[in-house]
Formats: C-alpha cells, sequence, structure tokens
C-alpha cells in the first residue's frame, strides 16, 4: 500500500508571503497526486492535482511540484490571502489501489493580517 | 459538474440504535465510492471501497459487520453504522469516482454523527 507523510502540521504566515508545505509518498508506482483544501466541517475541495508524468504545475497563485526520484511533492501558494487559511491535504494514488487515494496529515495554514 | 450529494449533513443518535447515510452522484455514474472517516483535527481515512454489484472491500481495521455498505447502483451507496457507540463519532465523508483511470475524487458534503 501507499504512505503518505506530510510536514509542516501548522503554518502560519503574514498575509502576501508564500507558503509551501510538503509531502512524501512510499510507493514509487504512485502517478497521481491531488491536493485538496478542507475548511472546518466542510468537505475537501480539489485545488491543484498532478500526475507523474509531469513536473510541475501551476494555476494562478498554486503550483504544485513533484519529484519522482525522491518521490516528493511540494504545495506553493504564493501572495497568500487570509481567505486561504484552511486545512490542507496532499493524496497520492498508487497503480495497485484502484481509484483510492491515500491522504497525508493535513496541514494547518493560517495566514495572518 | 460532477456533483456528489450526502444526507443526512448531521444526525444524533442514541447508543445502540443504527444510521443510514446516503451519497449520490447527482450527474454521472460512479462505478467506485469511498467511504473515509474524519475525526476531529486528523486526516481522511479510508474505511472502504464500494463498487457497485459487488461486495466492498474494507481497509484493515475497519469491521465489515458494523459498516455496512450497499452500492446498488451506479449513483447510489449507503453506509449503515449498526449499533452504533459514542466512538463512533464522526465526520463521514463519501467520495466518488467515474470509470475513467485516473479521474478525480469528488467529495460529498459529509455527515456528521453524534452517538449519545
Amino acid at each position: 500500500g501507499e504512505n503518505v507523510e506530510q510536514h509542516p502540521s501548522t503554518l502560519s504566515v503574514q498575509e502576501g508571503d508564500s507558503a509551501v508545505i510538503k509531502c512524501t509518498y512510499s510507493d514509487s508506482a504512485s502517478n497521481y497526486f491531488p491536493w485538496y483544501k478542507q475548511e472546518l466541517g466542510k468537505r475537501p475541495q480539489l485545488i491543484i492535482d498532478i500526475r507523474s508524468n509531469v513536473g510541475e504545475k501551476k494555476d494562478q497563485r498554486i503550483a504544485v511540484t513533484l519529484n519522482k526520484t525522491a518521490k516528493h511533492f511540494s504545495l506553493h501558494i504564493t501572495e497568500t490571502q487570509p481567505e486561504d487559511s484552511a486545512v490542507y491535504f496532499c493524496a497520492a494514488r498508487y497503480t495497485g489501489g484502484g481509484n483510492k487515494l491515500t491522504f497525508g496529515t493535513g496541514t494547518q495554514l493560517k495566514v495572518e493580517l | 459538474g460532477a456533483v456528489v450529494s450526502q444526507h443526512p449533513s448531521w444526525v444524533i443518535c442514541k447508543s445502540g440504535t443504527s444510521v443510514k447515510i446516503e451519497c449520490r452522484s447527482l450527474d454521472f455514474q460512479a462505478t467506485t465510492m469511498f467511504w473515509y472517516r474524519q475525526f476531529p483535527k486528523q486526516s481522511l481515512m479510508l474505511m472502504a471501497t464500494s463498487n457497485e454489484g459487488s461486495k466492498a472491500t474494507y481497509e484493515q481495521g475497519v469491521e465489515k459487520d458494523k459498516f455496512l455498505i450497499n452500492h446498488a447502483s451506479l449513483t447510489l451507496s449507503t453506509l449503515t453504522v449498526t449499533s452504533a457507540h459514542p466512538e463512533d463519532s464522526s465526520f463521514y465523508i463519501c467520495s466518488a469516482v467515474t470509470g475513467a483511470y485516473n479521474s478525480p475524487l469528488h467529495f460529498g458534503n459529509g455527515t456528521r454523527l453524534t452517538v449519545t
């Protein structure tokens, strides 16, 4: 199976600064890596994803990078805003597991004014 | 598109009773649905994988006789928590995928279960 580790567990940044969250995975056969944002009491929402044949993907202020050799991927949020405050989860899907995702432990991001 | 509806959004039940949670894909056919459980300030833990027309596959440590899953159609999966206890109180979230390989997961709104 897959094991996903996520760091840091909490992250506090000033508004306008960048935030970086890192994840590592264990199964080299994993090929899909989504990131979810979850606000308190709500469902996780997909914010960006990357497949193993791509090294980097960007969508406005959000970017994800993937290093297959090192088996880690990172979420980068630039020009952070208070509404970015939430819990962020990385996840990985390995080819032997059908479509199921294994989630990281989550990062509580707080953007301070 | 890709809307997943989950009901109820919250439920309070007495210890020993059973609770059924429904998960529906509204605008697509979900060949596979997943049931997750999330305790406060923790990650989403996969409980089981539900495939239409076949028995669910449970993750290690999840009691299949306690958490009954039925996926009778391509748009509906149900999770029944039987003989609920206070330690079953949690946030239960379903998710669904289409049949396409590596398609994104679409989550329901979740069900907050409180067992008194």
